[in-house]
């Protein structure tokens, strides 16, 4: 059953620490991984997409990398502007229906 | 830019009433979704539009029903609203369906029913 599990649920940290976000997932032949962004009361924003293993991509203090199992989101030095919740998706390779999404990371920077 | 605009931003319904969802993109999408977003669980796709003239069921359809007026406007309606339907809707675009183009979002209708 194609799954998407992302953790942890909230993450807090303090301006200027590093972290990770995970999302793991199980899905049969994967076309591509997509990364948004959701803002409170807002719809989701679109950051990246990694179609294979080993692929990384980078934007700001974002980079978001790929295995056959899972994507990271590396979020170095964040700022109080990057909390949000973080959404990952997954696309099957086959069926027009294919895309599923995570629950998603909390994530909240404090000054 | 408008992107994805969705009407009402906020919808407060009893049960049994009906209502439409409206939605437009102005980005020449070929692809409209209709997904709903819940606590606690990801975005579920409702309805979606490969293209013009077509629609076809998602993740969770019982209880709504779509248009695809013209290649930039697609309606999402609730014929007869129950509690289990509020939620927070989300319209979204594609230039195409099922490949890897990403989904381009409006900021959601909330709706609740009473």
């Amino acid at each position: 059953e194609d799954q998407v599990t992302q953790s942890p649920e909230a993450l807090r940290l303090q301006e200027g620490e590093s972290s990770s976000l995970n999302c793991s997932y199980t899905v049969s032949g994967l076309r591509g991984l997509f990364w948004y962004r959701q803002d409170p009361g807002k719809g989701p924003e679109f950051l990246f997409t990694l179609y294979s293993a080993g692929e990384e991509k980078e934007k700001e203090r974002l980079k978001a990398t790929l295995t056959k199992k899972e994507s990271f989101l590396h979020i170095t030095a964040p700022k109080p502007e990057d909390s949000a919740t973080y959404l990952c998706a997954v696309q099957r390779q086959t069926g027009a229906n294919n895309l599923f999404f995570g629950t998603g990371t909390r994530l909240t920077v404090i000054p | 830019n408008a992107g994805v605009t969705q009407t009402p931003k906020f919808q407060v319904l009893k049960t049994g009433q009906s209502m439409t969802l409206q939605c437009a993109q102005d980005m020449n999408h070929n692809s409209m979704y209709w997904y709903r977003q819940d606590p606690g669980m990801g975005l579920r796709l409702i309805y979606y539009s490969a293209s013009e003239g077509t629609t076809d069921k998602g993740e969770v359809p019982n209880g709504y029903n779509v248009s695809r007026l013209n290649k930039r406007e697609f309606s999402l309606r609730l014929e007869s609203a129950a509690p289990s339907q509020t939620s927070v809707y989300f319209c979204a675009s594609s230039s195409r369906t099922g490949n890897n183009s990403p989904l381009h979002f409006g900021n959601g209708t909330r709706l609740t029913v009473t």
